[in-house]
């Protein structure tokens, strides 16, 4: 199957500097990938969505100065944390739509721990 | 589904019996449902999706059921297994798949 990587798995940051996380999709183009934030033993917010060449569409709430999000190429999108903070540390996922004929399979990363001290 | 959860409910199964995971949704303009298994520190797996003009689709040892009447949708696991331990989402999409909606999630805990 489709395999979606992050990197990294594992960030610790102090408070003000800014994290990069990368998301790729390994084995096939993405024109679209997802960012999604959750914390502990709480479902998925959608962040927002990430479009190849174009910018990225953020859901309400979603500061777009603070979350950065680039999607240079067909397999590369990434999010970019500025002036973390303590309250953004969180588990951040990325995910990539496959279109397979009849099916519209979204592949997710495994996921960066960012922990901001 | 409402992607607001506080608390993940738990569903606590013996091995060896059949589990039943329950999920409503909002937005009736939805049409197409995923079901996805998130294992401690890991993104989510895909386990089973049915569009909105089925009631019903079968896996393997999964079953999603689906009704648009009371827009609910249920993932049933047979024979649940200590690796089938997890927490368990059910999503739905709309807007041209370009809209996913987590539910709040279910925390199973097979116990052996």
């Amino acid at each position: 199957g489709a395999v979606v990587s992050q990197h990294p798995s594992r960030v610790i940051c102090k408070s003000g500097t800014s994290v990069k996380i990368e998301c790729r999709s390994l084995d096939f183009q993405a024109t679209t990938m997802f960012w999604y934030r959750q914390f502990p033993k709480q479902s998925l917010m959608l962040m927002a969505t990430s479009n190849e060449g174009s910018k990225a569409t953020y859901e309400q709430g979603v500061e777009k100065d603070k979350f950065l999000i680039n999607h240079a190429s067909l397999t590369l999108s990434t999010l970019t944390v500025t002036s973390a903070h303590p309250e953004d540390s969180s588990f951040y996922i990325c995910s990539a739509i496959l279109p397979q004929g009849a099916s519209y399979e979204q592949y997710f990363g495994p996921g960066t721990r960012l922990t901001v001290t | 589904g409402e992607s607001v959860g506080l608390h993940l409910p738990t569903l606590s199964v013996q091995e060896g019996d059949n589990s039943i995971i329950n999920c409503a949704y909002s937005n009736s303009a939805s049409d197409y449902f995923i079901w996805y298994k998130q294992e401690s520190g890991k993104g989510p797996q895909f386990i089973i999706d049915i569009r909105s003009n089925m009631d019903k689709r079968q896996g393997q040892r999964v079953t999603v059921l689906l009704n648009k009447t009371v827009k609910h949708l249920s993932l049933q696991i047979a024979a649940t297994q200590p690796g089938d331990s997890a927490v368990y989402f059910c999503a739905d999409i709309s807007g041209g798949y370009q809209k996913v909606t987590f539910g709040t999630g279910t925390k199973l805990q097979v116990i052996p």
